[in-house]
């Protein structure tokens, strides 16, 4: 079935240190990659999407690539800030895509040392 | 502009009592709607989703159900919880159609005792 491996489950960084989370997906039909951040207790915000025609994306300190071949995506987050610290959480489209479903991976907690 | 309204926030219940939770989007029209469940330190798991009033898919077998008596309402419900239910439950929408964001809302943390 569909499955989502996102790596590392924990990342601790010094600030304005950049960190990379890394994901991997297993259904090829996928075609639409969010990534949320969730603060504790509270429900994930989108901070960056790609698309599989696109191959990079880039949001200020944000950035996200995609290697289609490899079925592997990336989250790369440059100059870390404090408030950087929470659970990222990378996902991917399956099934058709009017029903809009996703699977997610298990998280990278990022703590970002001041 | 959309939101998503999602209650109660938190719920104790015991064990074989009824649950209902209740997610509303305002701002739109015909979205999709979404229950995912995380467990604590996991990931989240898809649990129904729906594309239109009275449509109601299921991702995985288990104790809850889900309505979506109105276009804009989706509920989540029990009618005897288990220990096993327990968690965050997240309702989250998107406009229909391929490609488009899915939003979450605040999430609603259930201890089943």
């Amino acid at each position: 079935g569909e499955n989502v491996e996102q790596h590392p489950s924990t990342l601790s960084v010094q600030e304005g240190d950049s960190a990379v989370i890394k994901c991997t997906y297993s259904d090829s039909a996928s075609n639409y990659f969010p990534w949320y951040k969730q603060e504790l207790g509270k429900g994930p915000q989108l901070i960056i999407d790609i698309r599989s025609n696109v191959g990079e994306k880039k949001d200020q300190r944000i950035a996200v690539t995609l290697n289609k071949t490899a079925k592997h995506f990336s989250l790369h987050i440059t100059e870390t800030q404090p408030e950087d610290s929470a659970v990222y959480f990378c996902a991917a489209s399956y099934g058709s895509s009017n029903t809009g479903k996703l699977i997610f991976g298990q998280g990278t907690t990022l703590q970002v040392k001041p | 502009s959309q939101t998503i309204h999602q209650w109660p926030a938190t719920l104790v219940q015991p064990v074989g009592s009824p649950l209902s939770l209740e997610c509303t989007v305002e701002g739109t029209s015909n979205p999709n709607l979404y229950w995912y469940r995380q467990a604590a330190g996991r990931g989240l798991q898809l649990l129904f989703y729906s594309v239109g009033i009275g449509q109601i898919s299921s991702e995985v077998p288990q104790n809850l159900s889900a309505s979506r008596p109105q276009d804009r309402q989706f509920i989540l419900s029990s009618k005897k919880l288990l220990l096993s239910d327990s968690g965050f439950y997240l309702c989250a929408w998107r406009e229909g159609g391929p490609g488009n964001t899915i939003y979450f809302g605040e999430g609603s943390w259930l201890t089943v005792v």
